[in-house]
Order: C-alpha cells, then structure tokens, then sequence
C-alpha cells in the first residue's frame, strides 16, 4: 500500500469500551500527527510525534493516549469516551520541517 | 502562535470558470511554508499545491495557480476551468521552515466550501 493508512474506517463505541485506531505511513517520513475534525470546527491538532517522539500535546484529554513505536506507526487508544468526542480522526505524517503533511483518509467515531 | 485566516466559508463557481479562494496569514517568521488542501465531502484530504516562501515565483498544479503575496501575507487559490470534481472543502495551512520542533505544527484555516455549479 502506499501514502496514509488508517484503520478502521468507521467506529462506534460505547462509552465505557476501549478501543485503538491505527495510522500507517509508507512514505519514509519522520513526523506523524493526530488530528480531530468535528462539523462545523476548525481542524484541531491532538497529538505530534517527531522520529517516534511526542513533541506536542494540545491539551488533549487523558482518555485519549497516543502510541508511536517506530516512525511508519501511529497508535491512538481510546478509553471512556464522551458522546462529543464523536468525529473524524485524521492521521497525517510528514518530514520533520519541510514539505507537507500527507493524510489518511480518516476513522469517523461515534461515541454512543 | 502563527494564525491563518479563510474569510470565506462558502464560495460557488459556474463549471468551466475561474474561482479564487482567499487565504491570509499572520507570522513573523522570514522562512516558511504555504499549502493549499483539498477534502471532498466523506473523501480524504489532499494536497493540492505549495509555496515556499523563499520563492519569488508563484506556484502552479494543472489548473490549480497561487498567487502569493508576501509581503501582504496573502496566499490565494486559483482555480482554473473549474469541474465538479472540484467541489470540496479548500483548508489553506501554513507551516515554519525553521528547525526545531515549531516546524512541526501545521496551523489550518477554518476552510472554504466550493460548489461547483453544472
């Protein structure tokens, strides 16, 4: 496969469930990212790893905890979730400082 | 924190014409990166064309043009004999070129809706 995989595509969960989404990248980049896009939101930043490291974290809530164990694979794990953290999860890698961000085509959660 | 405004939520184009999607940007870095995205409604995000700020000369993709201004801090999308598959959401983003881990953040606009019009 090439570019930005994301697996699953389509999630629902209860709130007391836990679950991962998984991100790989083939494109030999060294940067990864989670973001959350919601209805009618700005794209918001969650989470940045740099060659497997986490430079970034936006104040995202514990129930989110991000894994990174090499630079092609990026984990987000899911536990006790709210109804409003229904939305779509968007992957995305890059090369640290230059070039843009590549994107998966995304999980859309919903958190029943 | 760099800011990158899109005061257009929603714009129209007639198919075979030219649209222009605006964008603007507030940084004090010399150095850095401009993007134009592309996400078709329940589709991917794609990259669709980019501009280092270094350079003089505006970039183009097929029918996709920029018209960047620097001094300005402006980075618009030309969009030339528009199709219906252009019809999506248009995020512009900027990103730093400077090494360290401020180059890592990509700041999104809020986007542009663009309807294609058969």
């Amino acid at each position: 496969e090439t570019g930005v995989t994301q697996t699953p595509r389509h999630l629902v969960m209860g709130m007391t469930n836990k679950k991962s989404l998984k991100c790989e990248q083939h494109l030999g980049h060294n940067a990864m990212y989670w973001y959350k896009q919601s209805a009618k939101k700005p794209l918001e930043l969650m989470f940045v790893y740099n060659f497997k490291e986490q430079t970034e974290n936006n104040s995202v809530p514990s129930r989110f905890s991000p894994e990174c164990p090499n630079s092609s694979h990026l984990f987000l794990h899911l536990h006790t979730l709210q109804p409003e953290d229904s939305a779509l999860y968007l992957c995305a890698s890059s090369q640290v400082v230059r070039g843009g961000q590549y994107f998966g085509p995304g999980t859309r959660l919903t958190v029943t | 924190a760099q800011t990158v405004t899109q005061s257009q939520p929603e714009m129209s184009v007639q198919e075979a014409e030219t649209v222009t999607l605006s964008c603007t940007y507030d940084t004090s870095e010399s150095d850095y990166y401009l993007f134009w995205y592309k996400q078709p409604p329940s589709r991917q995000m794609i990259l669709v064309i980019r501009q280092e700020a270094y350079k003089q000369q505006n970039a183009t993709e097929n029918r996709f043009s920029v018209n960047f201004q620097k001094a300005a801090k402006s980075f618009s999308l030309k969009i030339s004999d528009s199709q219906l598959g252009d019809a999506a959401m248009y995020f512009c983003a900027y990103r730093s070129a400077q090494n360290s881990n401020t180059g890592n953040q990509f700041y999104f606009g809020t986007g542009t809706s663009l309807t294609v019009i058969p």
